[in-house]
C-alpha cells in the first residue's frame, strides 16, 4: 500500500525566506503527484500537477520537483509572505490501485510571519 | 473550479442518527470519490463511484454507504452516526487520464456527532 509522508509537521519562518517542504511516497509506480493549499477551515485547492515523466513544474513562485526513483518529491517557495501561511498536502496517484484515487501525507503546517 | 458542491456545509448531530451528506458536480465527470479528514490521518478514501449505480468501498468504509442514482450526485450516507464520524467530509471528481489526470475538491462538510 502506498504511504505518502511530509516532512517537516510544522515550519515557522519569517517573510521573505525560501522553503522547501519535503514530500516522499514508497511506491514508485505513480502516475502523477499534486501539491495541494488547504487554509484553515477551507477545501483543498491545486497548486501544482508533476506528471510522472517530468522533473519539476513551476508556477509563480512555486516549483515541484519529482525524484520518482527515489519515491521524493520538494516544493520550494521563494520569497514567502504571510498570505503563503496555510497547510500544504502532497497526494500521488497510484497506478496500482483505485483508478484516480490520491494517497495524501498529513501536509505540512506553514506560518510565515511579518 | 470544477463545479462542485457540497450540501450540507456544517451539520451536527447526535449519535445513532442517520446522516446523508450530497456532492453535487455540473462537469459531467465519471468519477467521484469521497474522503474524510482527521487530524494525524491526513485525508483517507471513504468510497468512490465510476459511474452511475456503480460504487466500490475505500479503506475506510466501515459504518457508511453511498449512491450514484445521476451522474451529477454521490450521497454519502452514515446510517448510525457515531462519535468517530466526526470529521471533515470532501467529495472529489477526476479528470483527464493517466498522468494527465487531476482531481479536484469540494468545499468539504464539517459533521459534528454528538
Amino acid at each position: 500500500k502506498q504511504e505518502v509522508t511530509q516532512i517537516p509537521a510544522a515550519l515557522s519562518v519569517p517573510e521573505g525566506e525560501n522553503l522547501v517542504l519535503n514530500c516522499s511516497f514508497t511506491d514508485s509506480a505513480i502516475y502523477n503527484l499534486q501539491w495541494f493549499r488547504q487554509d484553515p477551515g477551507k477545501g483543498l485547492t491545486s497548486l501544482l500537477l508533476i506528471q510522472s515523466s517530468q522533473r519539476e513544474q513551476t508556477s509563480g513562485r512555486l516549483n515541484a520537483s519529482l525524484d520518482k526513483s527515489s519515491g521524493r518529491s520538494t516544493l520550494y517557495i521563494a520569497a514567502s509572505q504571510p498570505g503563503d501561511s496555510a497547510t500544504y498536502l502532497c497526494a500521488v496517484s497510484d497506478r496500482g490501485s483505485t483508478l484516480g484515487r490520491l494517497y495524501f501525507g498529513r501536509g505540512t503546517q506553514l506560518t510565515v510571519w511579518p | 473550479d470544477a463545479g462542485i458542491t457540497q450540501s450540507p456545509r456544517h451539520k451536527v448531530t447526535e449519535t445513532g442518527t442517520p446522516v446523508t451528506l450530497r456532492c453535487h458536480q455540473t462537469e459531467n465527470h465519471r468519477y467521484m470519490y469521497w474522503y474524510r479528514q482527521d487530524p494525524g490521518h491526513g485525508l483517507r478514501l471513504i468510497h468512490y463511484s465510476y459511474g452511475v449505480k456503480d460504487t466500490d468501498k475505500g479503506e475506510v468504509s466501515d459504518g457508511y454507504s453511498v449512491s450514484r442514482s445521476k451522474t451529477e450526485d454521490f450521497l454519502l450516507t452514515l446510517e448510525s452516526a457515531t462519535s468517530s464520524q466526526t470529521s471533515v467530509y470532501f467529495c472529489a471528481i477526476y479528470r483527464g487520464a493517466g498522468e494527465f489526470s487531476e482531481q479536484f475538491f469540494g468545499p468539504g462538510t464539517r459533521l459534528t456527532v454528538l
